[in-house]
């Protein structure tokens, strides 16, 4: 079974505090993304990246990045982190081009609560 | 851009009734591929059905299928025999094949409908 954790269920932050948000999978796949799920507006592409220190721009990039060193784990890092950037993060992960490529498989989510 | 849209918010039935979940979705593109994904309570977010555009035939996964309108770019979900455990919110997704430009190549969400099964 493919197995996408991240880092913690539960996170609590300050106002300006930078905050990083840590991804892993087991599966080898090439392609990661990270998502951020609002009520209301359903989740919503912030950044993914196709391969080791590949990166590209989702729909919502601002005041977000990433880091991509190592194939199996992708961080999204908030630099300034903001209340609005209340959020729950959902990270995924797919191989590239294999059986089954267009299958996304996701994390259990990262629930951020910035004060 | 693709846009996707759920027009039900929400949706309650009883136990062992079969019910349908509305998508639609608009693109320009002509190969793609449609999802359903479920997201039970606290929990992690899994695959239920998926499309190929180029398919004509509805896909189908034991009591889930699809009605898929490829003209009317509708796609929605049905579930028979609805139990407990289906009680979830579910997102209707699309996704253009990877690498046919235009931008990232994440998925594309409705906004979700929370179905909720009565006993």
């Amino acid at each position: 079974d493919v197995k996408v954790t991240q880092s913690s269920r539960y996170l609590v932050k300050r106002t300006g505090e930078k905050v990083f948000l840590e991804c892993v999978q087991d599966m080898d796949h090439e392609n990661m993304f990270w998502y951020r799920q609002d009520p209301g507006l359903g989740l919503r592409l912030i950044y993914f990246s196709y391969d080791v220190k590949m990166k590209e721009k989702g729909d919502i990039p601002e005041g977000y990045s990433v880091s991509r060193e190592k194939k199996e784990r992708f961080s999204l890092i908030l630099e300034s982190a903001s209340t609005n950037q209340t959020s729950m993060y959902l990270c995924a992960s797919r191989p590239f081009r294999d059986r089954g490529w267009e299958t996304q498989y996701f994390g259990p989510g990262t629930r951020l609560l910035v004060l | 851009a693709q846009t996707v849209t759920q027009s039900q918010p929400e949706m309650s039935v009883q136990e062992a009734e079969t019910v349908t979940l509305s998508c639609t979705y608009d693109t320009s593109e002509s190969n793609y591929y449609l999802f359903w994904y479920k997201q039970p309570p606290s929990r992690q977010m899994i695959l239920v059905i998926r499309q190929e555009a180029y398919k004509q035939q509805n896909a189908t996964e034991n009591r889930f299928s699809v009605n898929f309108q490829k003209a009317a770019k509708s796609f929605s979900l049905k579930i028979s025999d609805s139990q407990l455990g289906d009680t979830a919110m579910y997102f209707c997704a699309f996704m253009k094949l990877p690498g046919s430009g235009g931008g990232a190549d994440g998925l594309t969400f409705g906004k979700g409908t929370h179905l909720i099964i009565q006993p």
